[in-house]
C-alpha cells in the first residue's frame, strides 16, 4: 500500500523567513512519481512540481526548491524568503501504477501561514 | 474559458434532497476525477473516468453516483446524504491517467448536509 506522511500539520513563519515542508512516502514500487500541490484559500489545488523515482536531482524554481532523497523516502519542499502570498495548504502526493492506470495518494497537507 | 470549473461553489442540502455537482474542463483532457476533501484528512479519490469510462470506484457509497457524458463534463449526483458527507468535493482532470501526468483541479464545491 502507498502512503504519504506530512508530519507538520501547521507551520507559521514571519515574512522573509525560510521554511521547509516535510514529506515522507512509502511504496514498494520502484517506478513512481512525486508531486507537490498548493491549495490557496480559493480551493483549487495548483500543481507545483513533479519528480520521478529515477531522478534524484534537486530542483530550484525561483524561491522554491525541492530535495528528493530516495534513501530516506523523502521529498521536502523549501520556500526561501517566504511571502504572505505563500500562505496556503501544501500537499505532497505519490503516484504509482495500478491496473487501471495510476493512483495518486495525497498526504494530509501542511497549512503554511506567513505573517507580515 | 479555461481550466476546470465546478458548480455550484457552495451547496447546502437536506438529507432527503437530490442534487448534482457539475464539473467542466476545457483543457482537452481525457481523464477526470472526483475527490473528497474532509477536514484533517487526506484527499480521498472517489471516482476516475478515462475516455468517459469509469476505471475506478473506491468503495464509495451508492448515494454518490457519478456520470461522465463526454470527456469535458463530469457530474456527481447526490441523494440521501448523511451529515458526515459534508466536505469539499474537488474535480480534477489530466491528459491521461499516466504516472507522470499532473492533475488540474477545480475550486471545489463546499457541500454541507443538514
Amino acid at each position: 500500500a502507498q502512503k504519504v506522511t506530512q508530519a507538520q500539520t501547521e507551520i507559521s513563519v514571519v515574512e522573509k523567513e525560510d521554511v521547509t515542508l516535510d514529506c515522507v512516502y512509502e511504496t514498494r514500487d520502484t517506478t513512481y512519481y512525486l508531486f507537490w500541490y498548493k491549495q490557496p484559500p480559493s480551493g483549487e489545488l495548483v500543481f507545483l512540481i513533479r519528480r520521478n523515482s529515477f531522478d534524484e536531482q534537486n530542483e530550484i524554481s525561483g524561491r522554491y526548491s525541492w530535495n528528493f532523497q530516495k534513501s530516506t523516502s523523502s521529498f521536502n519542499f523549501t520556500i526561501t524568503a517566504s511571502q504572505v502570498v505563500d500562505s496556503a495548504v501544501y500537499f505532497c502526493a505519490l503516484n504509482v501504477k495500478e491496473t487501471s492506470g495510476s493512483r495518486l495518494t495525497f498526504g494530509e497537507g501542511t497549512q503554511l501561514t506567513v505573517n507580515p | 474559458e479555461t481550466g476546470v470549473t465546478q458548480t455550484p461553489r457552495h451547496l447546502v442540502m437536506g438529507m432527503t434532497n437530490k442534487k448534482s455537482l457539475k464539473c467542466e474542463q476545457h483543457l482537452g483532457h481525457n481523464a477526470m476525477y472526483w475527490y473528497k476533501q474532509s477536514a484533517k484528512k487526506p484527499l480521498e479519490l472517489m471516482f476516475v473516468y478515462s475516455l468517459e469510462e469509469r476505471v475506478e470506484n473506491n468503495s464509495v457509497p451508492s448515494r454518490f453516483s457519478p456520470e461522465c457524458p463526454n470527456s469535458s463534463h463530469l457530474f456527481l449526483h447526490l441523494h440521501t446524504l448523511q451529515p458526515e458527507d459534508s466536505a469539499l468535493y474537488l474535480c480534477a482532470s489530466s491528459q491521461w491517467i499516466n504516472l507522470n501526468t499532473e492533475a488540474f483541479f477545480g475550486q471545489g464545491t463546499r457541500l454541507t448536509v443538514v
